[in-house]
């Protein structure tokens, strides 16, 4: 059965940082791009950033420079470091599978990061 | 980007009735569309997946239609767990992924 489950969630200060973790179980990580897409409360879904099964790595606008994802697949993990965050950070961070068919197949249960002073 | 706008943005409807919710892409993605199913507090779950190729496991009561710009996702005979927030998404060119904004199907 395929899982991932997000932790690293939590209330931090503007400005701050903080590192999400997802680990990943039931499938060969390594063979699978993975996402992290957002959703603030009561808001519509929003991506957040993906990496290749090779390590490439993508970003919206809205993040780049202060956002970071990564892998280890000997760990079957994958991270987001989230640096410089602004209140409209605040959200439901998602790690996801992504789907040969382009979309994404598997959703963890999400964690919340608050930012706020 | 390709912008990705849905219709309605909420409909009311009985169980047993048919459900259509439209996306509109900003510009031609060919069939690279996806639909998702979120229930409150829950995390998206996939229905559909390259305009209309349904996700295993998914009820056949849900059928999606589409190329271009313009698609449709119905459901066929509203059942009580059909209600939710359902969103479209183009895979078609990217970075970015993007999302439609939802249509939340509720009880009349």
């Amino acid at each position: 059965e395929v899982q991932l489950v997000e932790s690293g969630g939590g209330l931090v200060q503007p400005g701050g940082s903080l590192r999400l973790s997802c680990a990943a179980s039931g499938f060969t990580f390594s063979s699978y791009d993975m996402h992290w897409v957002r959703q603030a409360t009561g808001k519509g879904l929003e991506w957040v950033s993906a990496i290749g099964t090779a390590g490439d790595t993508y970003y919206p606008g809205s993040v780049k420079g202060r956002f970071t994802i990564s892998r280890e697949n000997a760990k079957n993990s994958l991270y987001l470091q989230m640096n410089s965050l602004r209140a409209g950070d605040t959200a439901v961070y998602y790690c996801a599978r992504g789907f040969p068919g382009r979309a994404f197949d598997y959703w963890g249960q999400g964690t919340l990061v608050t930012v706020s002073s | 980007d390709i912008q990705m706008t849905q219709s309605p943005s909420s409909v009311s409807a009985s169980v047993g009735d048919r459900v259509t919710i439209t996306c509109r892409a900003s510009q031609g993605i060919s069939s690279w569309l996806a639909w998702y199913q979120q229930k409150p507090g829950k995390a998206p779950k996939l229905l559909i997946y390259a305009a209309s190729s349904l996700q295993s496991g998914v009820p056949s009561r849900f059928s999606g239609s589409g190329s271009g710009t313009d698609f449709t996702l119905t459901i066929s005979s509203l059942q009580p767990e059909d209600f939710a927030t359902y969103y479209c998404q183009q895979a078609n060119s990217f970075p970015p992924w993007t999302f439609g904004q939802g249509t939340k199907v509720e009880i009349k």
